[in-house]
């Protein structure tokens, strides 16, 4: 079946303007990562989301980053006032869900923010 | 809060050789341990996990990894490495409870293998 998908697969884009980074769940799954990796590090957490609602949101790293998910199922990251230290590889991830048990969680391919 | 640490930054191995790629974590609560590995313009791909039980736990690829809780360690091993295990590896842990199951990565592992 489908994976995760991720749109655009690069973006660039200049200094001080906003963009939009989308996420396609696997169908169902409930549960719902953003990951930020930047140039030689490992993915780092930004947002969870569990239907509808962020969780925990303590991974942004300022209010100029935002994220939905409207309808349970497709989510966009929202970065306002870009910076150049924003430029990194954004990772979406989804899971059935949570609870006792463990669900793993299956990765998109990533957008490649250039911010110049 | 939880952190890993992968001490090589890059490992080069020959081809057919046993490779061990290291990693160490912090927590103050119970864990997952999992290993992920990305290879170049691909999304990460689960290799393997430890969840509870037996600390030896067999991977894809014929990787497998040790959980071992006195060192805090989840090293990941293959007895015989081919061209086509070169990728970038990353160890990562969750908690093991509540609902908010985020991982925290380390800084990744560079494998070459070499023919």
């Amino acid at each position: 079946g489908a994976g995760v998908s991720q749109t655009p697969s690069n973006k660039v884009t200049e200094k001080g303007k906003y963009v939009e980074l989308r996420c396609d769940p696997i169908s169902g799954h409930t549960a719902l990562y953003w990951y930020r990796q930047s140039l030689g590090q490992g993915p780092e957490f930004l947002i969870y989301f569990q239907g509808t609602g962020a969780a925990d949101d303590s991974g942004l790293p300022n209010d100029r980053f935002f994220a939905v998910r409207p309808e349970g199922s497709v989510s966009t990251l929202k970065i306002q006032r870009t910076e150049r230290g924003d430029s990194a590889v954004y990772l979406c991830a989804s899971s059935p869900g949570t609870g006792s048990s463990y669900n793993e969680q299956f990765f998109g391919p990533g957008t490649r923010l250039t911010v110049l | 809060a939880q952190s890993v640490t992968q001490l090589d930054s890059q490992v080069p191995v020959f081809e057919e050789a046993p490779v061990e790629l290291r990693c160490n974590y912090s927590s103050s609560v119970s864990v997952y341990l999992f290993w992920y590995v990305q290879y170049p313009n691909q999304g990460l791909q689960l290799l393997l996990k430890y969840l509870s039980g037996s600390t030896l736990v067999k991977g894809i690829n014929g990787f497998e990894a040790e959980f071992n809780k006195s060192q805090t360690s989840f090293h990941l091993r293959k007895p015989s490495v081919h061209i086509s295990d070169t990728a970038e590896y990353f160890c990562a842990v969750s908690v093991s409870s509540g609902s908010a199951r985020q991982l925290t990565f380390g800084s990744g592992t560079q494998l070459t293998v070499l023919p």
